[in-house]
């Protein structure tokens, strides 16, 4: 079965700084990797996908991941943080090779400051 | 592009009392369609997902069940709540042609 751990609940930045949202995941076949925002009494939305290709991937709002295979790590980047960026966000891994469950993490609050 | 509607917004059910959760999607075909629960506002737990109609998987044992009689319609139900049943449900429908799921809005769950 595959799982994604989000090691941190929450992280802290100050606006106009970068920010970084950690992922790993663990799954037997190719990794299906994705970032989901979720802002509050809302659904999720999706932000980014990593299936194959360029390690490095862009998404919207300007958020950007990069897929390591060898650390089994999917994080979630922005050079320069808003204040509009503060939300939850979640990992999420699907087993590319079997089944079509997609399982998240339990998320990382982020909080930018003005 | 696709939207997911679900219904109601906010729900409070007795202990014991039946309960019917109704996903629909719109915009696409054929979707996988995802059940989650989401636990005080934090980490989202699998439910159930469907890849087509009559096709439930169940992720976790529990007093809830799931259905799918048409292909845009996901149900989720229960016989008898339980007060561990609260929380915030939230359907999730999308396609392989792009991976990408819609959420719908949520229906937040309150067993008294």
């Amino acid at each position: 079965a595959q799982s994604v751990a989000q090691p941190e609940d929450q992280v802290n930045v100050a606006e106009g700084n970068p920010l970084t949202v950690k992922c790993t995941y663990s799954v037997s076949g190719n990794p299906y990797l994705f970032w989901y925002v979720q802002y509050p009494n809302r659904g999720l939305q999706f932000l980014l996908k990593y299936i194959t290709g360029d390690n490095l991937v862009k998404g919207s709002y300007g958020f950007e991941a990069e897929f390591n295979k060898s650390q089994t790590s999917f994080h979630l980047k922005k050079p320069s943080a808003l204040v509009s960026d503060s939300a939850l966000y979640f990992c999420a891994v699907r087993d590319g090779n079997s089944g079509y469950a997609l399982n998240f993490g339990k998320g990382t609050s982020l909080l930018v400051t003005p | 592009s696709q939207t997911i509607h679900q219904w109601p917004a906010t729900l409070v059910q007795p202990v014991g009392s039946p309960l019917s959760l109704e996903c629909t999607v719109e915009g696409t075909s054929n979707p996988n369609l995802y059940w989650y629960r989401q636990a005080a506002g934090r980490g989202l737990q699998l439910l159930f997902y469907s890849v087509g109609i009559g096709q439930i998987s169940s992720e976790v044992p529990q007093n809830l069940s799931a259905s799918r009689p048409q292909d845009r319609q996901f149900i989720l139900s229960s016989k008898k709540l339980l007060l561990s049943d609260s929380g915030f449900y939230l359907c999730a429908g999308g396609t392989l042609t792009n991976e990408k799921l819609f959420f719908g809005s949520g229906t937040q769950l309150s067993v008294l």
